[in-house]
């Protein structure tokens, strides 16, 4: 099993559209997870933190189950900016604890 | 200003010629990261740091080394470049009193090498 495991997409969405991504992570021990988000050839850039109790920021709200070891992230109400990649991130457990694992991505295209 | 600068942005260069890129970051964090990007396959890490004094490898790390000048400063070498390391590299900074917290990234650096 993948350590970050992502759908590839694409997700070809109109703009309105309510969309979800789910992530699974094989590490039961890990510690903080991330959703950044990437622009095509660009860099890498913090869209939220996932907390066990779930947080919510204006129109992308992430949760974690533990249990199950997965990650999800919903955008409500897409916008046409909303168009990018989006990595699932999992901070690693122990020797190596200050390193990010991260998932090869989920695509997101919102059309008009 | 970008808090994470890496330089040059863009490099194009042979096989068997040596290259440096630099990372250099006003966040004032301690720890820094090396990271190339291949199409398919996501980041993954090469080399990072997490003071001066502190260099590991990361999961890619055969081929490169690093340099870690000062605490604002960390620099990755390809000692003799070879085609399969053409990637987008990404450096990275996160702050020691958060070590749970997310890693910050420069802009990249686009390498082809020919």
């Amino acid at each position: 099993r993948k350590e970050v495991e992502q759908d590839p997409g694409p997700f070809n969405v109109p703009e309105g559209a309510t969309v979800a991504f789910n992530c699974t992570y094989s590490n039961s021990a890990s510690q903080s997870f991330f959703w950044y988000r990437q622009d095509c050839r660009k860099e890498p850039k913090l869209l939220m933190s996932v907390y066990s109790s779930g947080n919510e920021d204006g129109r992308f709200t992430a949760q974690l189950n533990r249990a199950s070891q997965y990650i999800s992230l919903l955008i409500r109400d897409s916008k046409l900016s909303d168009s990018a990649t989006y990595l699932c991130v999992v901070r690693g457990y122990g020797g190596s604890q200050g390193n990010l694992i991260f998932g090869k991505g989920t695509k997101l295209s919102v059309k008009p | 200003d970008a808090d994470v600068t890496q330089t040059p942005r863009n490099r194009i260069t042979k096989t068997g010629k040596r290259i440096m890129l630099e990372c250099s970051q006003t966040k004032g964090h301690d720890r820094m990261y090396w990271y190339r990007q291949d199409p398919g396959l996501g980041l993954r890490l090469i080399y990072y740091s997490f003071d001066v004094k502190d260099i590991n490898k990361g999961e890619i790390s055969d081929g490169y080394s690093v340099s870690r000048q000062a605490q604002a400063k960390f620099s990755l070498s390809l000692e003799s470049a070879i085609p399969n390391q053409t990637a987008l590299y990404f450096c990275a900074t996160s702050d020691r009193d958060r070590p749970l917290g997310p890693q910050h990234f420069g802009d990249g650096t686009r390498l082809s090498i020919l």
